[in-house]
């Protein structure tokens, strides 16, 4: 199984640039999230899914766009890239929900310039 | 709302010396709690997690946490540590029924030879 897959590793973009971040799960998994990683604040949800077709914010959606049209893939977009926006992302996925643990993907890391 | 402190930024244990990272939470309901491992440069993985039960939990990598209802606490403990455990560490909660998990900012383990 490859599990959860990221997709590009590494990005650099200009500010006011976008760029999808691809997230696919080969798991069956109904909940999928997307949390950025900065140094010294832990990891922050950016947008989850219960399910296709169901998106929600998390606790940093600003800035960023998401869509579920099917169960395997979860991309997450910046629509105008700015340098707070610099960070490693995280996808996750669960069976049952978060409650019973994700699996995470190895990241991208973004940087803006 | 939820939260998730780790009053441990860095922690240096020697080769086969015992480990404690503490977590602490502010929760009002029953918790579902998480430890997370992140090696350099990799996603996370899950290591042990607490619904119910018996208070002491296992894990993998021969780690244990023990939820301590009165403390508000779940420390993560491991008899001896290897150099392999070298890494940074995440506690994190979600209550039940909730998609949000919550993570603390993380402790990082440095092992020395």
């Amino acid at each position: 199984n490859a599990g959860v897959t990221q997709t590009p590793k590494f990005q650099v973009l200009k500010t006011g640039q976008s760029m999808t971040l691809q997230c696919a799960q080969d798991m069956n998994h109904e909940y999928m999230s997307w949390y950025r990683q900065d140094p010294g604040m832990g990891l922050r949800l950016i947008h989850y899914s219960v399910g296709a077709g169901i998106t929600d914010q998390g606790e940093v959606p600003n800035g960023y766009n998401v869509s579920r049209s099917t169960t395997e893939d979860f991309p997450l977009r910046l629509l105008s890239a700015a340098p707070s926006q610099t960070s490693v992302y995280f996808c996750a996925s669960s069976y049952q929900g978060p409650n019973y643990g994700y699996t995470f993907g190895s990241g991208t890391r973004l940087t803006v310039v | 709302a939820q939260s998730v402190t780790q009053p441990d930024i860095h922690i240096t244990v020697s080769e086969g010396a015992s480990l404690e990272l503490r977590c602490n939470y502010s929760y009002g309901a029953t918790p579902y709690l998480f430890w997370y491992v992140q090696s350099p440069g990799q996603g996370l993985q899950l290591l042990l997690k607490y619904f119910s039960g018996d208070t002491l939990v296992q894990g993998i990598k021969g780690f244990e946490a023990e939820f301590k209802r009165s403390q508000s606490s779940f420390n993560l403990r491991k008899p001896s540590v290897h150099w392999s455990d070298a890494a940074e560490y995440f506690c994190a909660v979600t209550q039940g029924g909730s998609e949000k998990l919550v993570f603390g900012k993380g402790t990082k383990l440095t092992v020395n030879p």
